[in-house]
Formats: structure tokens, sequence, C-alpha cells
């Protein structure tokens, strides 16, 4: 079945950029999209990006998407304390129905 | 912006008892998705209605049913407990035709089975 792939840990300075990897099998993944998740709250959304893209910025983050590899990728630039959560990479695509598919999520810890 | 609104925001039952989550829509959104999302894992899909109808259909025990009412919002029955529904039940939103099919979430509802 599908499958959405995360490494579980990143650990960064506080102004360093970070960036956090993703992987996907379906093929048929027309959109995929960044959650974040703070302790105990809401999966927010944070930014989508169309399958037929390869990059979309949105002030301080940065999507980089690699169809032919399934790869997939969220940059945040000048990374503050606020950012530490937990970020899970979804896709959806025609032969899901519209449900989303998550991965395991990565947990962000930002050091002043 | 009015968001997904969900309650309980907590709820703590025993084994075998049942519980009803409740989900109200963003406004004029025609589709609903639930979640269920244990201790440290992501969230899994449960089940999604799109205008009333169930429209797909994940991991839910047959345990637990749902449905979408005439005013949109949601309902989630979960009858004879188990100390393993113990998780974050999450529910979204989306309005069907738009291709970005984006789904707004609610903040939840903590369950937890003693």
């Amino acid at each position: 079945g599908e499958d959405v792939e995360q490494s579980l840990f990143l650990s960064v300075r506080e102004g360093d950029s970070s960036v956090i990897n993703c992987t996907y099998t379906d093929s048929s993944s027309t959109y995929l999209y960044w959650y974040k998740q703070e302790p105990g709250a809401g999966l927010q959304l944070l930014t989508y990006i169309f399958s037929n893209m390869d990059m979309k910025q949105d002030q301080r983050l940065t999507v980089l998407l690699n169809k032919k590899d399934k790869h997939l990728s969220l940059r945040i630039a000048d990374t503050q304390t606020g950012d530490s959560a937990i970020y899970f990479c979804a896709e959806s695509g025609y032969n899901q129905g519209g449900k989303l598919i998550f991965g395991q999520g990565t947990e962000l810890s930002v050091k002043p | 912006a009015a968001g997904v609104i969900q309650s309980p925001r907590h709820l703590i039952k025993e084994k075998r008892e049942t519980a009803t989550l409740k989900c109200y829509p963003i406004p004029r959104h025609d589709t609903v998705y639930w979640y269920q999302q244990g201790p440290g894992q992501d969230p899994q899909f449960l089940i999604s209605f799109y205008e009333k109808m169930q429209s797909d259909k994940g991991s839910i025990p047959d345990r637990f049913s749902a449905q979408q009412f005439s005013d949109y919002h949601s309902e989630l029955n979960m009858s004879s407990l188990e100390l393993g529904d113990s998780a974050l039940y999450f529910c979204a939103s989306s309005l069907a035709g738009l291709p970005k099919n984006i789904q707004y979430f609610g903040a939840g509802t903590r369950l937890s089975v003693l």
C-alpha cells in the first residue's frame, strides 16, 4: 500500500536552517502537504505543493519536490524556538479518495 | 475565520462503555474526515463523508460507526471501548471539487479509556 517515510528527529540551533525530509511511494500523489503539531495540539497546515511543481516558497518555508525520486523536503529558514514541534508530511492522490496518508512525523528541537 | 470544532476536547471512559465524538466542519465544507492518532503515532484515516454519504473507509473497527447529518456535522460513535482505543481523534473538513483537497483539522478529542 501507500507509504510515507520521515526521519524521526532533528535538532538545530536557533537561527540555523532546518531541513525535514520525506519520501513517499504512491506515484498517483497529486498534492503533498506539511502539517505542524505542537504538544497536545491539533494539526496545523503549514503549506502544500502540487505534484507538477518542484518548488514552493512561503515566507520562511521552502518546499522542494523531486517527483522522480518521490522525495519531498521542507526547509525552515532562521529557525526559532517557537518552531519546535512535530512536522508531518502527508500525501493524497487519485487512488486514495481524498484521505491523507501521513508520515511518522519528525520531531524538531530548536536549541537556543 | 471559523475553524473545525470538535467536542468534547477530553473524554474519560471505562472499558466496555460507549463514547460519541462530535465534529462541526468549517461552514460550506461538505466533506468530513475522521483520523485516529495513537500516542507517538501518525494520524490514521478512519472514515470520511461527502454530502452526508460515506465516501471512504479506512482502518475503522466494526465497534465504531459514524454519520454526517443534514447540517454537515458528523458524529463518531464508539462502543465496547477497549484500552487500545485511547488516542487523539481528529476531524478534518474540506470542500470537495477543489483540486487541492486541503483538509483543515480540529483541535481533536483526547479519549482516555481506563
